[in-house]
């Protein structure tokens, strides 16, 4: 397996720009998760899909932020209007089964994202 | 907001040093990983520890999860370069499908 694909691997835009991320979860796995990393919050939770249904946005930091699941094999998460404050990498990651005891979690190579 | 703090945040050794990591919160967790990282790449699971007092190792790693399972450490015996990269441990709390990431710890381990 390809592991988690993300795209693109890096993105350069202007403040006020939408931004679109996408993700492929690994084949078979039920949960998808997007994270945000940066260097002063460290790597964040932002959402998570079981079966593409959304289960917890609480991590979601504003309106400007959405996140989609239109099937078993894609999920995007969307900026818009982008900020500068936005400039972070964004990870997602999939796993077989609930995050419990032992579930393993695979992330992707991430997306680095700077917001002019 | 369970709040996982690991020391120290940065570590610079030379080849061949022994070296210890913490992951320190007031919180229980039914279980813990530890992840690395390296620079362009997401974290990569290292371990899980789910008993309290439990122990594992994995090669020159040692993990151990507290007896209270509120901490973890993590030991790396005769450092190498390749073991360079950001350490993360993470906790799942019985309650939250979710894990809670360490603030990390960047290690660098010169040759």
């Amino acid at each position: 397996d390809a592991g988690v694909i993300q795209s693109p691997r890096h993105e350069v835009t202007e403040m006020g720009q939408e931004v679109t991320l996408r993700c492929k979860p690994i084949s078979g796995h039920d949960y998808l998760f997007w994270y945000r990393q940066t260097m002063m919050r460290g790597l964040e939770l932002l959402i998570y899909f079981n079966n593409n249904v959304p289960i917890d946005d609480s991590g979601m930091p504003e309106d400007r932020f959405s996140a989609k699941m239109p099937n078993a094999s894609f999920s995007t998460l969307k900026i818009q209007p982008s900020e500068p404050r936005d400039s972070a990498v964004y990870f997602c990651a999939s796993s077989l089964g609930e995050l419990v005891l032992q579930e393993t979690q695979y992330f992707g190579p991430g997306t680095r994202l700077l917001v002019l | 907001t369970q709040l996982l703090e690991q020391s120290p945040q940065f570590l610079s050794i030379q080849e061949g040093e022994n070296l210890t990591v913490y992951c320190n919160s007031s919180s229980v967790f039914s279980s813990l990983q530890w992840y690395r990282q390296e620079p362009g790449e997401g974290p990569v699971l290292l371990v899980t520890v789910v008993t309290g007092g439990e122990v594992k190792k994995l090669k020159r790693l040692t993990f151990q999860f507290g007896d209270a399972r509120k901490d973890s450490s993590l030991h790396i015996t005769a450092a190498q370069p390749g073991d360079t990269g950001l350490y993360l441990c993470a906790g799942i709390s019985g309650s939250a499908r979710q894990l809670t990431f360490g603030s990390g710890t960047q290690l660098t381990v010169l040759p």
